[in-house]
């Protein structure tokens, strides 16, 4: 079936640092794929999303690349703040077009 | 444009209990979800509507959770009676067409703890 696999956290960084956090997923067709941000104390938010191989999604200085060759949809980005720290979520579109998350990792961005 | 909305934010009950979740999603957005996040996992689906009939509840503990989604708009989840396990947060979410994908957008959700 399908599913997404995300690295663990936490992950700890000082502000200006590069971010990466990898998820791999395991789908049949061809899936949107997503990230989801959830900052303390709010609901998750739509960071950015690629509906086809090699679409590069972006948005507030995050990326992630949509890879068929290797499954996979890492999420980077140049320089972190510290109001970047949140937890982050990997997700893809299944049947009906639900969402199928991992189980997200948290970022802590230190001054 | 107004957001998804859910009440209550918070619920403490004590197992065997009953207890409703309403949301109202956003305006015009004909997918309705409803998700289960456990502390420390990513959100689970429970169940999918589209206006007011069910596409999908395949997750859904049937013997002990209902839902449903009055006129195609607001909705209702209810858990009777409640167990221990069922502490998490309850996340409701609607989505609309955009460029070959639907996108969800998430409310607030109620973190229920049972007791």
């Amino acid at each position: 079936g399908n599913s997404v696999t995300q690295m663990e956290g936490p992950v700890t960084l000082s502000e200006e640092a590069f971010l990466t956090i990898n998820c791999t997923y395991t789908a049949t067709g061809y899936p949107s794929l997503f990230w989801y941000v959830q900052y303390p104390g709010e609901g998750l938010q739509l960071l950015l999303k690629a509906t086809k191989a090699d679409d590069k999604g972006s948005n507030k200085g995050f990326e992630a690349t949509y890879r068929k060759e290797t499954t996979s949809f890492h999420l980077e980005k140049g320089s972190v703040q510290v109001s970047d720290s949140a937890v982050y979520f990997c997700a893809l579109s299944g049947g009906y077009n639900k969402l199928i998350f991992g189980a997200g990792t948290r970022l802590a961005v230190h001054p | 444009e107004a957001g998804v909305a859910q009440s209550p934010r918070y619920k403490i009950i004590e197992k065997r209990q009953s207890v409703a979740f309403w949301c109202n999603p956003i305006s015009g957005h004909a997918t309705l979800y409803w998700y289960q996040q456990i502390l420390g996992q990513g959100p689970k689906l429970l169940i999918q509507f589209q206006n007011n009939g069910v596409v999908d509840d395949s997750q859904l503990p049937k013997d002990r959770f209902s839902a449903e989604r009055l006129k195609g708009v607001d909705s209702t989840l209810k858990i009777q009676p409640a167990k221990l396990e069922d502490s998490a947060v309850y996340l409701c979410a609607s989505s609309f067409l955009r460029d070959r994908s639907y996108e969800q957008y998430f409310g607030p959700g109620t973190r229920l703890t049972v007791t």
